[in-house]
């Protein structure tokens, strides 16, 4: 299995601009997360799915940030507008029941706004 | 609001010592905990799993859990310069539905 994949693995761009970062889990998993992480707050929580249904977005910073998943293999995290305080690295995770087994992160999203 | 706390280190010890962990948690009803490992630049992968009170051993890592104090560590034996990353600890929120993590604790083993 390929793993979780994000794409891109970096991402600059300047203040104002509109950012999507994507992802695709492994095949089977039904549980989707999408994660922040920064040297200040650490890893936390945006958003999760399961089924391809949001079930918690309390964790998503602002209205700029949206994040669906279409499918079962792939997601999305848009930005807009983008701002130099969401410059962080992003992760995907992916899961077959929930965090009871442990994710498996995506190798993440390095976005830096300037 | 759910905390995991952390020591950030950087914790030193020399090859071949017990490197110790520790992670304290705020929620009482917590039930499951998870030990990460991230190296620089890299994704956290999962390396320990424990939901009881007590002892949990595989290869070199011994994960301890004493629900009663909120408190779970993360033993390393034998340590090696390629155990040289950061951990993190992980508990399940109090919706049971996601993992909430600590900061993580940065190892550093010297040859």
């Amino acid at each position: 299995d390929a793993g979780v994949i994000q794409s891109p693995r970096h991402e600059v761009t300047e203040m104002g601009q509109e950012v999507t970062l994507r992802c695709k889990p492994i095949s089977g998993h039904d549980y989707l997360f999408w994660y922040r992480q920064t040297m200040m707050r650490g890893l936390e929580l945006l958003i999760y799915f399961n089924n391809n249904v949001p079930i918690d977005d309390s964790g998503m910073p602002e209205d700029r940030f949206s994040a669906k998943m279409p499918n079962a293999s792939f997601s999305t995290l848009k930005i807009q507008p983008s701002e130099p305080r969401d410059s962080a690295v992003y992760f995907c995770a992916s899961s077959s029941r929930g965090y009871w087994s442990g994710y498996t992160f995506g190798s993440g999203t390095r976005l830096t706004v300037v | 609001q759910k905390e995991v706390e952390q020591n950030s280190g950087p914790l030193s010890v020399p090859e071949g010592a017990i490197a110790s962990l520790n992670c304290t948690y705020s929620d009482r009803v917590s039930q499951s905990f998870f030990w990460y490992r991230q190296y620089s630049g890299k994704s956290p992968e999962l390396i320990m799993s424990i939901y009881s009170n007590g002892d949990k051993e595989d290869g070199r890592f011994t994960a301890q859990l004493n629900k009663a104090s909120q408190y779970v560590s993360l033993l390393i034996r034998d340590s090696q310069p390629s155990d040289s990353a950061t951990y993190l600890c992980a508990v399940n929120n109090q919706a049971g539905t996601a993992l909430i993590f600590g900061k993580g604790t940065t190892l550093s083993v010297s040859s």
